[in-house]
C-alpha cells in the first residue's frame, strides 16, 4: 500500500534560515510526489509536484524539492524562509489508477523565529 | 478564474443528524474529489467522482456518500452523525483525467458534532 511518511511534527526556523522539509514515500511504481502547504483556516495550496524528468523541481514562494528514487525521499527546501512561510506542509503521493487520489503525510507544521 | 468554492464553510450538527456540503469545481474542471482532515487521522481520501460517476472510494462507512451532478458540482452526504465526524472537509477538483493532475483545493467545511 502507498504511504508518505513526515518524521518531524514541528520544526521551528529563524527567519533568514534555510529550511529542509523532510519526506519519504512509499509505492510500488514510479511515484508522483506533490508537496502542498495549508495555512490555518485554509484549504491546500500546490507549492511544486515531480512527476519524471529532472529530480530538481522548482515550486513557488521560492520552494524546490529534490526527488531520491535510491533513498524514496522527496524533501522540501527552501533557502531563506520568510515570516509569512509559516503553516502547515504535507507532502503526499499520487496513486493514478483510472482514477485518482492522493496519499498524505502527517504534515510538518513549520514555526518561523524572529 | 473563480476558485473551488465550499458551502458551507462551518456547521454545528448533533449526533444522529445528517449533513450536506456542497463544492464547486474550478470551471472546467470535470473531476472532483473529497478529503476529510481530522487531528488525529489527518488527511485521507474520502471518494473520487468524474463524469457523475464514483471511480473510487475511501475506507469510510457507508454512512459517507457522495454525488456529482451533470455541472460537475459534488455535494457529499453524512447520515447519522458521530462525534468523530467532527473534521474539515476539504474538496478538491482537478481537470485531467487519469494523470497526475493538478489537485485545486477548496477551503474546506468544517463540521462540528456535538
Amino acid at each position: 500500500a502507498q504511504s508518505v511518511t513526515q518524521p518531524d511534527i514541528h520544526i521551528t526556523v529563524s527567519e533568514g534560515a534555510s529550511l529542509e522539509l523532510r519526506c519519504n514515500y512509499s509505492y510500488g511504481a514510479t511515484p508522483y510526489l506533490f508537496w502542498y502547504v495549508q495555512s490555518p483556516g485554509q484549504g491546500l495550496q500546490l507549492l511544486l509536484k515531480y512527476f519524471s524528468g529532472d529530480t530538481l523541481v522548482q515550486g513557488i514562494k521560492g520552494f524546490e524539492a529534490e526527488f531520491k528514487r535510491s533513498q524514496s525521499s522527496f524533501n522540501l527546501r527552501k533557502p531563506s524562509v520568510h515570516w509569512s512561510d509559516a503553516a502547515e506542509y504535507f507532502c503526499a503521493v499520487g496513486v493514478i489508477q483510472g482514477f485518482q487520489k492522493l496519499v498524505f503525510g502527517t504534515g510538518t507544521r513549520l514555526l518561523v523565529s524572529p | 478564474k473563480a476558485g473551488v468554492t465550499q458551502t458551507p464553510r462551518y456547521l454545528i450538527k448533533t449526533r444522529g443528524q445528517q449533513v450536506t456540503l456542497s463544492c464547486s469545481p474550478i470551471s472546467g474542471h470535470r473531476s472532483v474529489s473529497w478529503y476529510q482532515q481530522t487531528p488525529g487521522q489527518g488527511l485521507q481520501f474520502l471518494f473520487e467522482y468524474f463524469s457523475e460517476t464514483q471511480r473510487n472510494k475511501g475506507n469510510f462507512p457507508g454512512r459517507f456518500s457522495g454525488r456529482q451532478f451533470s455541472n460537475s458540482r459534488s455535494e457529499m452526504n453524512v447520515s447519522t452523525l458521530e462525534l468523530g465526524d467532527s473534521a474539515l472537509y476539504l474538496c478538491a477538483s482537478s481537470l485531467e483525467v487519469g494523470a497526475a493532475g493538478e489537485l485545486f483545493f477548496g477551503e474546506g467545511s468544517r463540521l462540528t458534532v456535538l
